[in-house]
């Protein structure tokens, strides 16, 4: 069982709509939570993170945590064609002196106008 | 410099030939971190740098990676005797220590043909 599973999708939603992007996770010393966007052929550049349970908002986005339930989410509203890109979710860990960062498989998502 | 920076961009190799990958980390950053991402699936970690250190390099596929760092700054990857399942597109990251937002490069997409 992989640390972190996400479905790959792929996820194609009108412009305009509401979007949901989830991530469970099994490690429960896992720290910071992640969302990190790529646009094809490119590196991933982060979007947001939180440390807690809870909703975090910056603009459009939306990050839960859930840690209760090791359930992460990521929320697009009013989405834009220039969303179109793959979704990351990363979660960090510190072991023996050394920081890790585990990722999902990444959420393809294409937004038509 | 700017951001983090890899080279080559795109490298094409013959099966059993040895490739180094470079990453120039964004200046006075700590950590580094190398991944690696196959077609359509997520970042799979490699190896983590704090200096010139690798407290962790459990992701290491094989005995054939390597990888280094000196001065605290450049990276290098090397894969020896290439196979065609190590084709992927190889990213490297760096963050001060601690720090949650790691810096992606763009990558270096590896064919081994």
């Amino acid at each position: 069982q992989k640390e972190v599973e996400q479905d790959p999708g792929p996820l194609s939603v009108p412009e305009g709509a509401i979007v949901s992007l989830n991530c469970t996770y099994s490690n429960s010393a896992f720290q910071y939570f992640m969302w990190y966007r790529q646009y094809s052929r490119k590196g991933p550049e982060l979007l947001m993170y939180t440390y807690s349970s809870g909703n975090k908002e910056d603009g459009r986005f939306t990050a839960q945590v859930d840690k209760s339930s090791k359930y992460i989410s990521l929320f697009i509203r009013d989405s834009q064609p220039s969303d179109s890109a793959t979704y990351l979710c990363a979660m960090r860990v510190n072991r023996g002196g050394a920081q890790k960062l585990v990722f999902g498989q990444g959420t393809r998502l294409t937004i038509n106008p | 410099g700017a951001g983090v920076s890899q080279s080559p961009s795109n490298k094409v190799t013959e099966k059993g030939k040895d490739v180094e990958l470079r990453c120039d980390p964004i200046s006075g950053h700590t950590a580094l971190y190398w991944y690696r991402q196959s077609l359509g699936q997520g970042l799979e970690f490699l190896i983590y740098f704090q200096g010139n250190s690798a407290p962790d390099k459990s992701g290491l596929p094989s005995d054939r990676f390597s990888a280094e760092r000196t001065g605290g700054s450049v990276s290098t990857l090397t894969i020896q005797r290439t196979q065609q399942e190590d084709s992927a597109v190889y990213l490297c990251a760096s963050s001060w220590t601690g720090a949650t937002e790691a810096f992606f490069g763009q990558g270096t997409r590896l064919t081994v043909v």
